[in-house]
């Protein structure tokens, strides 16, 4: 089955600064990579997605990266904010076979003012 | 559209002693998805449905865990027995399968068992 292993497990920035979460994932059928940030009380909210077929992906500071021949991505949030702190999960599935995630570990994101 | 509903939000129960927990998806969703998540770690799928077919169970559904979905709308998930291990938080997602991808997860069920 599929693994995904995700790195930091804790991120601390200072706000303005760049956060870099970066995933790996092992079967090279998953086709579909979303990330979620999940806060308390708040539920797990999908932040930014990418397909396969995509390379990069950017939604105003947020964007993700996906390198298939290494089978890893990357979130990138840039200009961090104090409401960015949360954790984030990244995770992968194969479309094609119901979409159930695999979820890495988690990264505890802290952006201190 | 109110989101993805689970109920209760807490439940703290003795070991041995069976729960039920509900999850009312986005309307109209026709994928609706049981995780699992323990602190610490990232959600673990345990099960999902297309409409009312169950049509995948994880290893980590053991037969102490049921799940339906009778009428393809709200869902339910039973764990009979409950063992000390059961604790986590249970989550449930719902998607849409003409809408693309996303999955968009409720707020969880808190199981502790003491």
């Amino acid at each position: 089955g599929e693994n995904v292993e995700q790195h930091p497990s804790t991120l601390s920035v200072q706000e303005g600064d760049s956060a870099v979460i970066k995933c790996t994932y092992s079967d090279s059928a998953s086709n579909y990579f979303p990330w979620y940030k999940q806060e308390l009380g708040k539920g797990s909210q999908l932040i930014i997605d990418i397909r396969s077929n995509v390379g990069e992906k950017k939604d105003q500071r947020i964007a993700v990266t996906l390198n298939k021949t290494a089978k890893h991505f990357s979130l990138h949030i840039t200009e961090t904010q104090p409401e960015d702190s949360a954790v984030y999960f990244c995770a992968a599935s194969y479309a094609g076979g119901g979409n159930k995630l695999t979820f890495g570990t988690g990264t505890q994101l802290k952006v201190e003012l | 559209d109110t989101g993805v509903s689970q109920d209760p939000r807490h439940k703290i129960t003795k070991r041995g002693q069976n729960v039920t927990f509900r999850c009312d998806p986005i309307s109209e969703h026709n994928r609706l998805y049981w995780y699992r998540q323990t602190l610490g770690q990232g959600p673990e799928f345990l099960t999902y449905f297309q409409n009312e077919a169950q049509l995948e169970k994880s290893r980590l559904l053991s037969d102490r865990f049921s799940a339906e979905r009778p009428k393809g709308s709200f869902s339910t998930l039973e764990i009979q027995r409950t063992e000390q291990g059961d604790s986590a938080m249970y989550l449930c997602a719902s998607s849409l399968i003409d809408r693309g991808l996303e999955a968009f997860f409720g707020q969880g069920t808190r199981l502790t068992v003491v």
